[in-house]
């Protein structure tokens, strides 16, 4: 089956420093999607690409939060530094764009710790 | 901005009876689309049933039916003959049908537990 894979799944770090999280949409999917999930906030949209493009980061913290794509099978949700209040699930889903895209298929997380 | 509200924080429900979850929206879009996703311990987020807006049929997949209420603006996932695998957390989503405007809106969820 296909699926979007997500890496690391945990990730234990200490406040400062760098955390990249990856993503690899479903072969084909041109909509990628990241969410992040806290108990405090539910899941919130922290930014979507469509065919590698920034479509709204609007969610995203722009001072220290930052997420591109490099090629269509990869994206990258960077924080630099982290801080304690980044702890939570990050989520990476993927789509086939706008026409079709009832249906969003999401990675397990990433757990994501800040010490 | 669409708001996706899930009233019970909780749910508890006998193994093989049937518990219906609760969800209401705000929206001013005439044409959108409505899902339920179930978050087992896995942390997987599961697609579990989408509605289409413009549809007045409801939804149908297996022991899951929605009911759905446009002029109301609700829409309730009913689970039928419950099994001890359908405890997790459940997520009512929006999502518009606009270009642009496809990212998913979510409730603050529902923690269903199955009691044996």
């Amino acid at each position: 089956d296909a699926r979007v894979t997500q890496t690391p799944r945990h990730k234990v770090t200490e406040m400062g420093q760098e955390v990249t999280m990856r993503c690899q949409p479903i072969l084909g999917h041109n909509t990628v999607f990241w969410y992040r999930q806290t108990m405090m906030q539910g899941l919130e949209l922290l930014a979507y690409f469509r065919n590698r493009a920034p479509l709204d980061d609007s969610g995203m913290p722009k001072d220290r939060f930052s997420a591109e794509m490099p090629d269509a099978t990869l994206a990258t949700l960077k924080i630099q530094p982290s801080e304690p209040r980044d702890s939570a699930v990050y989520f990476c889903a993927s789509g086939l764009g706008y026409a079709t895209n009832e249906k969003l298929f999401f990675g397990s997380g990433t757990q994501l710790s800040v010490l | 901005a669409q708001t996706v509200t899930q009233s019970q924080p909780e749910m508890s429900v006998q193994e093989a009876e049937t518990v219906t979850l609760s969800c209401t929206y705000d929206t001013s879009e005439s044409d959108y689309y409505l899902f339920w996703y179930k978050q087992p311990p896995s942390r997987q987020m599961i697609l579990v049933i989408r509605q289409e807006a413009y549809k007045q049929q409801n939804a149908t997949e297996n022991r899951f039916s929605v009911n759905f209420q446009k002029a109301a603006k609700s829409f309730s996932l009913k689970i039928s003959d419950s099994q001890l695998g359908d405890a997790a957390m459940y997520f009512c989503a929006y999502r518009g049908s606009n270009f642009g405007n496809e990212k998913l809106t979510f409730g603050t969820g529902t923690r269903l537990t199955i009691i044996p």
